[in-house]
């Protein structure tokens, strides 16, 4: 079985501030995590994933998310927000070794303020 | 633009009724998946077809049925429609079917059951 929760449905931060979405995992078996972003009226598009490699994955758009496995979690950053990072963020657990079958948090809708 | 179309870009109907889906993959992707996007549910991973086979299965309903034809595009054919059917369908495609592919998404089918 697996789940994941975000934190927080809306995030709001000012443009050139630090960006966070919390995302925590529960799986039985190792896991591959990904971040996907979808912007208004827009389809999904992969930011990034973690697939068992380097802990510290960087992805599209000056992104990045760490993989910690002692607390569950698999949060995004970025260092600095864009206007144009106003989205829905998606994170996703899906089991690895096996078939990819995803399970996906709600969302958090990211807001910048100028 | 993904190179993932999908027709049509809305869709209304009734209760009971049958409609079906249709999505075309990125040349040269063998790989298909089908996702669901509603108010209620979320997001939801439906099915995967690689190269005409069913590949993986999610939480897809037994009145939701899928195929991926010789020409690699797919279709999701919905029945039975229930107002909770009303939802945002997307479909990504893939180069294999590998956990680790990075998928492409279409601008989705908005489906309207009334």
């Amino acid at each position: 079985a697996q789940s994941v929760t975000q934190l927080g449905s809306h995030v709001s931060v000012s443009e050139g501030a630090l960006v966070l979405l919390r995302c925590n995992y529960s799986s039985s078996v190792p896991p591959y995590l990904f971040w996907y972003v979808q912007y208004p009226n827009q389809g999904l598009q992969l930011l990034l994933k973690y697939t068992s490699a380097a802990t510290l994955v960087k992805g599209i758009n000056g992104f990045e998310a760490e993989f910690k496995k002692s607390e569950t979690s698999f949060h995004l950053t970025k260092p600095s927000a864009h206007m144009s990072d106003a989205a829905e963020y998606f994170c996703a657990v899906s089991a690895s070794g096996g078939s990819y079958i995803p399970t996906f948090g709600r969302g958090t809708s990211l807001i910048v303020h100028p | 633009d993904s190179g993932v179309t999908q027709t049509p870009k809305h869709l209304i109907t009734a209760t009971g009724q049958r409609v079906t889906l249709r999505c075309s993959p990125r040349s040269g992707d063998l790989s298909v998946y089908w996702y669901q996007q509603s108010l209620d549910q979320g997001l939801q991973f439906l099915i995967q077809y690689y190269n005409g086979e069913e590949r993986a299965k999610g939480n897809i309903l037994e009145r939701f049925s899928a195929q991926q034809f010789p020409d690699l595009h797919s279709e999701l054919n919905l029945s039975s429609l229930e107002l909770g059917d009303s939802a945002l369908y997307f479909c990504a495609s893939s180069e294999t079917s590998g956990i680790q592919e990075t998928q492409y998404f279409g601008p989705g089918t908005r489906l309207l059951v009334l």
